[in-house]
């Protein structure tokens, strides 16, 4: 079974901080992650999938993983208020196990 | 290029009454997912479908429901005699192939149970 651990929250922090966004997984077999955002009322959508140790960066987004340790992470540069939502990890395990498993999120409030 | 659809967006149902989700995937994909989020919780996969065919169910409780995914037409999700347990959000996703990196996800269908 795998689970996916992430502080609830809400993390709070103040426009144009970085915001940094953990989750740490038990299965070690685990072999792609991603982050997800999650608007209130909404659809999860899709923001970065990562499956190389080391970080990936998109934009304001960054993603850092460590397989060695169990978890990854997901930073947010320069924060906006409409960043504010919660944010989904999911992994996905060896090849053929295509079903992601999600944690429950992390509420995001970025206050002006 | 339209998205994924999901029609009823809401869907008020009375205990006992059946409740059918609709699922379009998006243009070019043939493989659907259907997840449940309770309140408070994360997602949860119920089944895994391409058409015409169920390929992972592992998710799906025993019993009132089922899912399909027609050679034409959308995919459905059957929940019959509802109980107040299964109110919920229902999110279908889709995919390019079963490798995908990436499931897109549709508005979602908000069911509630009175």
């Amino acid at each position: 079974q795998k689970e996916v651990e992430q502080n609830s929250g809400p993390l709070s922090v103040p426009e144009g901080a970085i915001a940094s966004l953990n989750c740490t997984y038990s299965d070690r077999g685990s072999q792609s992650f991603f982050w997800y955002r999650q608007y209130s009322g909404k659809s999860p959508e899709l923001i970065m999938f990562i499956y190389s140790n080391g970080d990936k960066e998109d934009g304001r987004f960054t993603a850092q993983l460590n397989k060695a340790s169990q978890y990854v992470s997901l930073l947010i540069r320069d924060s906006q208020p409409s960043d504010s939502a919660t944010y989904l990890c999911a992994l996905r395990g060896r090849g053929g196990s295509y079903i992601p498993t999600f944690g429950r999120g992390t509420s995001l409030i970025v206050h002006p | 290029n339209a998205g994924v659809m999901q029609n009823p967006r809401h869907l008020v149902r009375r205990r006992g009454q059946e409740a059918r989700l609709r699922c379009s995937p998006m243009k070019g994909h043939s493989h659907v997912y259907w997840y449940r989020q309770l309140p408070e919780e994360g997602l949860k996969f119920m089944v895994y479908l391409q058409k015409e065919n169920i390929i992972d169910e592992s998710g799906m409780p025993k019993e009132r429901f089922s899912a399909e995914f027609p050679k034409e037409g959308p995919s459905i999700l059957r929940i019959q005699q509802v109980v107040r347990g299964d109110s919920a959000a229902y999110f279908c996703a889709s995919s390019e192939g079963s490798f995908s990196y990436e499931q897109y996800f549709g508005p979602g269908t908000r069911l509630t149970v009175t």
